[in-house]
């Protein structure tokens, strides 16, 4: 069985920095693109970031581009995210995601259960 | 950047009903690489349909997806009581972009 456990989350004041983790089993990690997600309060679902297998690529959204790295430790099956200059705006539940396919243009076929990120003073 | 615009923010059916719910793409969404999820209250989201109209593992077959190029449609044949939920249609074929999701609610 599939299972995404992320871990990191919190609250942090604005500009600081967060590493979110989240380790993977029931899969063989290595053969998979990953991607994280987040929802912010009440609002619906956005692409962060995604990542290829054997991180040959990354991709982010234009709203973390520069702030938030995305990357990836197959020999441990974790997945991480690397949050710096954090915003209000970046208040939100961060999923960790299995690409269905090794390609990141693949859809999700496995979310984990999501970390609360809180960015206030 | 593709923008994917879904219709209805709210839909009420009953259940037994069929629901359809639209989702429009502001440019061609190549070789049909959208998907649809459902997300119930607290919970993470759930594959339901990718390449528009295949259903995931596990899927019933009430669910069906159709569409290509910039107009696609998530079909419920027969709505459950379990299936009231939000759905978002995404589409993966150019970066990576939600519809704002459709909330579809007992009525």
């Amino acid at each position: 069985e599939v299972h995404l456990l992320e871990s990191g989350g919190g609250l942090i004041q604005p500009g600081g920095s967060l590493r979110l983790s989240c380790i993977a089993s029931g899969f063989t990690f290595s053969n998979y693109a990953m991607t994280w997600v987040r929802q912010a309060p009440g609002r619906g679902l956005e692409w962060v970031s995604s990542i290829s297998t054997n991180a040959d690529s990354t991709y982010y959204a234009d709203s973390v581009k520069g702030r938030f790295t995305i990357s990836r430790d197959d020999s441990r099956d974790t997945l991480y995210l690397q949050m710096n200059s954090l915003r209000a705006e970046d208040t939100a539940v961060y999923y960790c995601a299995k690409n269905r396919l090794v390609v990141v243009t693949a859809p999700i076929d496995y979310w984990g259960q999501g970390v609360l990120v809180t960015v206030s003073s | 950047e593709i923008m994917l615009t879904q219709s209805a923010g709210t839909l009420s059916l009953s259940p037994g009903e069929r629901a359809s719910l639209s989702c429009r793409a502001s440019q061609s969404v190549s070789s049909s690489y959208l998907a649809w999820y459902q997300q119930k209250p607290g919970q993470a989201p759930r594959l339901l349909i990718y390449g528009a109209s295949s259903r995931a593992t596990g899927i019933p077959d009430r669910f069906s997806g159709s569409g290509s190029g910039t107009d696609f449609t998530l079909t419920i044949s027969r709505l459950e009581p379990e299936d009231f939920a939000v759905y978002y249609c995404q589409q993966y074929g150019s970066s990576i972009t939600f519809g704002q999701g459709t909330r579809l609610e007992i009525k």
